[in-house]
């Protein structure tokens, strides 16, 4: 099956810095998802990007569909942007159930 | 405001106890979805439904039930047989055509005592 790889596992930030995301995939996909979930466990859906560019305040990311992967961009970072973002796909043709990567956890330190 | 509700937050079971978990949708979504969380790792899919009265097992269905007797509600039954199932779970809800813009619930942690 597909392999969903997210880098890098971990990432320590001072608030106001810059960071990027990186979400691999193994084979073709319809869509390409990108979560925030928050330290209590909440899942919130930050982009629905299968391919392009997009933008939302100081988030924005961008797929390359045809060489596999996404990056988000998260600029002056916030202590609340800690947590764990994920990348996830799914296919047409599957229900539309989503396979994760394994994450990456995010803290921002004041 | 539209959104999805799990319930309850918390659970506890005994060894050999079924425990039912419950997720509402009033978003007039027609797919729902269970995934599974451990510590540490991505989520994995349980079981999902396009339609009321059908559903599909997914990565990990063994030891797990569920039923969508109504278009709201897809609850899932952590049965005796699933033989590790502390773990953080999650219900999600879409639209059900390709949009497929997810929305997830607050989740359900569930622990074996």
């Amino acid at each position: 099956g597909i392999q969903v790889e997210q880098s890098p596992p971990d990432l320590i930030l001072q608030e106001g810095a810059n960071s990027t995301l990186r979400c691999n995939f193994s084979d073709s996909v319809n869509n390409l998802q990108w979560f925030h979930q928050n330290p209590w466990g909440q899942l919130i859906n930050l982009f629905y990007i299968p391919s392009g560019t997009k933008q939302n305040g100081r988030l924005s990311a961008t797929t390359v569909a045809t060489e596999r992967y996404s990056l988000l961009y998260i600029s002056s970072s916030q202590t609340t942007d800690s947590g764990v973002y994920f990348c996830a796909v799914s296919f047409y043709n599957q229900g539309g159930k989503l396979i994760f990567g394994q994450g990456t956890e995010l803290s921002v330190k004041p | 405001d539209g959104g999805i509700t799990q319930s309850p937050k918390y659970l506890f079971r005994k060894e050999g106890q079924n425990v039912t978990l419950s997720c509402e949708q009033n978003l007039n979504h027609d797919a729902m979805y269970w995934y599974r969380q451990d510590p540490g790792q991505g989520l994995r899919l349980i079981y999902y439904s396009q339609i009321v009265n059908d559903f599909q097992k997914g990565d990990i269905a063994e030891g797990y039930s569920v039923s969508r007797e109504k278009k709201e509600s897809f609850p899932l039954t952590v049965t005796s047989a699933q033989k590790n199932p502390t773990a953080f779970y999650l219900c999600a809800s879409t639209i059900g055509h390709k949009d497929y813009g997810y929305t997830f619930g607050s989740g359900t942690r569930l622990t074996v005592v």
